[in-house]
């Protein structure tokens, strides 16, 4: 079965400072990884995807994410921090036996000033 | 594109009245997804159609709910009768799988429902 960790419920950090929000994945088979955000009282956006092709995947306002085989890892960074990241982040694996998404449990990013 | 549509945005009921969601999904999209999120229990799955017809609805909380995809353009989510645990945002959900062999969602803004 297919299932996402994501290690910490709560991020912390100051305006211009580096993001780091972790998840840990287990898939029988190679999978396709998600980070999608969710602004308070909004919906998920899709920020960025890995289906195979480069590691190192690129997204939408910054952010990247590294997909690490030996490490069962897709960790989301992004270099310098702003106020408007603040929001909630869901990792997500896909399950291609059922065509559903498994969503992780959420990591809140918060940003100071 | 103008993205996945909901319809309404919040909805205030009373408990025992019916409830009527709905969603349009992105245009050329055959997967259709419907979730529900509580701070209790987190983001569900209720239930998911590929090309109109429901899939699995192993999600779905009781025999109160009920979802319909009468075309590729449309879709409802039914309560009744509605209760105040009830309440939460619901979420509509496209795809273009399997078509496409690309897996992600597309989401909606999502119905705030209040049920008192």
């Amino acid at each position: 079965a297919q299932s996402v960790t994501q290690l910490d419920s709560h991020v912390s950090v100051s305006e211009g400072t580096p993001v780091l929000l972790r998840c840990n994945y287990s898939s029988s088979y190679s999978p396709s990884l998600f980070w999608y955000v969710q602004h308070p009282n909004k919906g998920l956006q899709l920020l960025l995807k890995y289906t195979s092709a480069a590691t190192l995947v690129k997204g939408i306002n910054g952010f990247e994410a590294e997909f690490k085989k030996s490490e069962t890892s897709f960790h989301l960074t992004k270099p310098s921090a702003h106020m408007s990241d603040a929001a909630e982040y869901f990792c997500v694996v896909s399950d291609r036996d059922t065509d559903k998404l498994i969503f992780g449990t959420g990591t809140r990013l918060q940003v100071f000033p | 594109d103008a993205g996945v549509i909901q319809s309404p945005r919040h909805e205030v009921t009373e408990m025992g009245q019916e409830v009527t969601l709905r969603c349009k999904p992105i245009s050329g999209h055959n997967s259709l997804f419907w979730y529900r999120q509580t701070m209790m229990r987190g983001l569900e799955l209720l239930i998911y159609f590929n090309n109109n017809v429901p899939i699995d609805d192993s999600g779905m909380p009781e025999d109160r709910f009920s979802a319909k995809m009468p075309n590729a353009s449309f879709s409802t989510l039914k309560i009744q009768p509605s209760e105040p645990r009830d309440s939460a945002v619901y979420f509509c959900a496209s795809s273009s799988r399997p078509t496409s062999g690309s897996y992600e969602q597309y989401f909606g803004p999502g119905t705030r429902l209040t049920v008192t």
